[in-house]
């Protein structure tokens, strides 16, 4: 098993729609988590941290279950800008994994 | 303030050649770290630096990469002979320490002919 594994997509949805992504991580003792960003050709970007609380920044909900060990990323009325893919990122004891990412095209 | 400043931004070289890429991080960050990605895959650590001592260089090929962060600021990284199977896009980032989350440099593009 992947130490992060994320769905590769694409995931094309139109305009306005609710879209969620998962992320399942295989070490229990992992401390923190992530959801960055990457367009086609750039660097990937911070989008938000995951909080064991669970967090929202705007449209975007981040949401941690240790139980089942997985992150979720849910984005709600998605705009033409969100294409992209997200990437999720698993902090252990020294130790840093990205997933290969989840692609997302939003459809005019 | 200034991001994560890398260069140079491509590099074209011919295998066996030389290269080495140049990273700057965001001043006052401690944590440096070089990954490397391929196409349709996330990044891939392989040098993690606090200050000036390089903390975790497992996924370092040694045989022919190598790093240095002197005076715990700018880094290089170096490859030495290129190999085909090398072409990818380096990124560098930088952290206030290793709790945080990061941030990236553009990266250099390289491509081994």
């Amino acid at each position: 098993r992947k130490e992060v594994e994320q769905d590769p997509g694409p995931f094309n949805v139109p305009e306005g729609a609710t879209v969620a992504f998962n992320c399942t991580y295989s070490n229990s003792a992992s401390q923190s988590f992530f959801w960055y960003r990457q367009d086609c050709r750039k660097e990937p970007k911070l989008l938000m941290s995951v909080y064991s609380s669970g967090n929202e920044d705007g449209r975007f909900t981040a949401q941690l279950n240790r139980a089942s060990q997985y992150i979720s990323l849910l984005i709600r009325d998605s705009k033409l800008s969100d294409s992209a893919t997200y990437l999720c990122v698993v902090r252990g004891y020294q130790k840093v994994t990205f997933g290969t990412g989840t692609k997302l095209q939003v459809i005019p | 303030e200034a991001g994560v400043v890398q260069s140079p931004r491509y590099k074209i070289i011919e295998k066996k050649q030389p290269v080495a890429f140049w990273c700057n991080p965001i001043s006052g960050h401690n944590t440096l770290y070089w990954y490397r990605q391929n196409l349709g895959q996330g990044p891939e650590l392989l040098i993690r630096y606090e200050n000036e001592e390089a903390v975790d260089d497992s996924q370092l090929p040694k045989d022919r990469f190598s790093a240095e962060r002197l005076k715990g600021v700018d880094s290089t990284l170096k490859i030495q002979p290129a190999e085909l199977g090398d072409s990818a896009v380096y990124l560098c980032a930088s952290s206030i320490d290793a709790n945080y989350g990061y941030t990236f440099g553009s990266g250099t593009r390289l491509t081994v002919v």
